[in-house]
């Protein structure tokens, strides 16, 4: 099994550009969520989804939008991306809800410029 | 919103010394996680505790949750390089999906 997969790994926009993060996974797991860990910070949620077709979001969902058509993808889009964006964004999944462990993918490192 | 905070931030000690870090709340939590993360990968799972009081060990490791379900700590006996890294807490609400609200984390640097 390949886990948690994201892509791209590093990527560099400019100012109001657009971008989809990629993040798939093959454990069939129902859980996936969106996290953007910040220099010094821990990681806070911005999406999560408990199952294909269902979405909600976490602490800091402003600027990003998720969509679930499938167990296996969660995508994350950012329409205009600004400098406030800067991060590494993980994206993670687990079988049940956060009392269960969560499978954490390799990052995408976002500058915005 | 449920705060986790993390002490030391930082902590840089001997290979073979003994150190403990701490996570605490006001909040109550239905369970807690602590995360290991390497530079450039993702958070990796090292426990989950769930009952008040409860401890656990992992080979030089050794977790605890508070009585009252607010607080942890992790416990490294005899320190060694490959123990360096980001430690994470994180706890369990209980909301329906119970996400994870993580704390800022400790940067262990375990010199040889």
């Amino acid at each position: 099994n390949a886990g948690v997969t994201q892509t791209p790994k590093f990527r560099i926009l400019k100012i109001g550009q657009s971008m989809t993060l990629q993040c798939a996974q093959d454990m069939n797991h129902n859980y996936m969520y969106w996290y953007r860990q910040d220099p010094g910070m821990g990681l806070k949620l911005i999406y999560y989804s408990v199952g294909a077709g269902i979405t909600d979001k976490g602490e800091v969902p402003n600027g990003y939008n998720v969509s679930r058509s499938t167990t296996e993808d969660f995508p994350l889009r950012l329409e205009l991306a600004a400098p406030s964006q800067t991060s590494v964004y993980f994206c993670a999944s687990s079988y049940r809800d956060g009392t269960y462990e969560q499978y954490f993918g390799p990052g995408t490192r976002l500058t915005v410029t | 919103t449920q705060l986790l905070e993390q002490s030391p931030q930082f902590l840089s000690i001997q290979e073979g010394e003994n150190l403990t870090v701490y996570c605490n709340s006001s909040s109550v939590f239905s369970s807690l996680q602590w995360y290991r993360q390497e530079p450039g990968e993702g958070p990796v799972l090292l426990v989950t505790v769930v009952t008040g009081g409860e401890v656990k060990k992992l080979k030089r490791l050794t977790f605890q949750f508070g009585d009252a379900r607010k607080d942890s700590s992790l416990h490294i006996t005899a320190a060694q390089p490959g123990d360096t890294g980001l430690y994470l807490c994180a706890g369990s609400n209980s909301g329906s999906a119970r996400q994870l609200t993580f704390g800022s984390g400790t940067q262990l640097t375990v010199l040889p």
